[in-house]
């Protein structure tokens, strides 16, 4: 079965260093998204992508966060100056459609920022 | 603004009850809703998806229902094993996922 994969599956960065995520959605999903969660904290929503622009975002998703489809394939988000309070789990998701259609997720990529 | 809340936060049972988590939301405009099960440390797997036009979906030893209405969910799950331990998520779909706070389950032996 056709899956969402993400890479790296941890990354550790300095404080202020730039760093970017990388995801495959599955290859005929049209919409993608990014979701963080914060160590025991909730699943939160960041960002959603359809036809090469964003169609909505979060008030966590400021001028700091950046997402991409530089390719057919990849989907990324970048984060431009970490910031300690950016550690947290990372995940991918797609969907064939938007409405009813359900999202795929990765399995996350681990930011830590020292 | 959608809020999902999941009770109880924590569970902790014999092997081989029967246990139900439950969901709730505050707006009943959902297109649909899906139950994740989460490992520490780990990705979301998804365990069941109702449709808002549907009232349960069951996977095994799973039963999932919905009434959108009072805007509750239950996850029911039978005959509980040790591994079935996990964090447990509820999200409803809108434009997009938004999640509950999760219960944690521990089945011990």
């Amino acid at each position: 079965e056709p899956e969402v994969t993400q890479t790296p599956s941890h990354q550790v960065t300095q404080m202020g260093q730039e760093v970017i995520l990388r995801c495959v959605p599955i290859s005929n999903h049209l919409y993608f998204y990014w979701y963080r969660q914060i160590l025991g904290q909730k699943v939160e929503f960041l960002v959603s992508f359809y036809n090469n622009e964003i169609s909505e975002k979060s008030e966590i998703f400021d001028d700091q966060f950046s997402v991409e489809r530089p390719d057919g394939s990849n989907f990324t988000l970048k984060i431009r100056s970490t910031k300690l309070e950016d550690s947290a789990m990372y995940f991918c998701a797609s969907s064939r459609q938007g409405g009813s259609s359900p999202l795929h997720f990765g399995n996350g990529t681990r930011l830590t920022v020292t | 603004k959608q809020e999902v809340t999941q009770i109880p936060a924590a569970l902790s049972v014999p092997e081989g009850e029967n246990l139900v988590l439950n969901c709730s939301f505050t707006d009943s405009a959902i297109y649909n809703l899906q139950w994740f099960r989460q490992d520490p440390g780990k990705g979301l797997t998804s365990l069941l998806l109702i449709q808002s036009s549907q009232r349960e979906q069951t996977s095994g030893r799973l039963n999932a229902s919905l009434d959108k209405s009072s805007g509750r969910s239950t996850l029911y799950i039978a005959a509980s094993q040790p591994g079935d331990s996990a964090t447990y998520l509820c999200a409803v779909h809108t434009d997009k996922l938004i999640f509950g706070t999760g219960t944690r389950l521990q089945v011990f032996p």
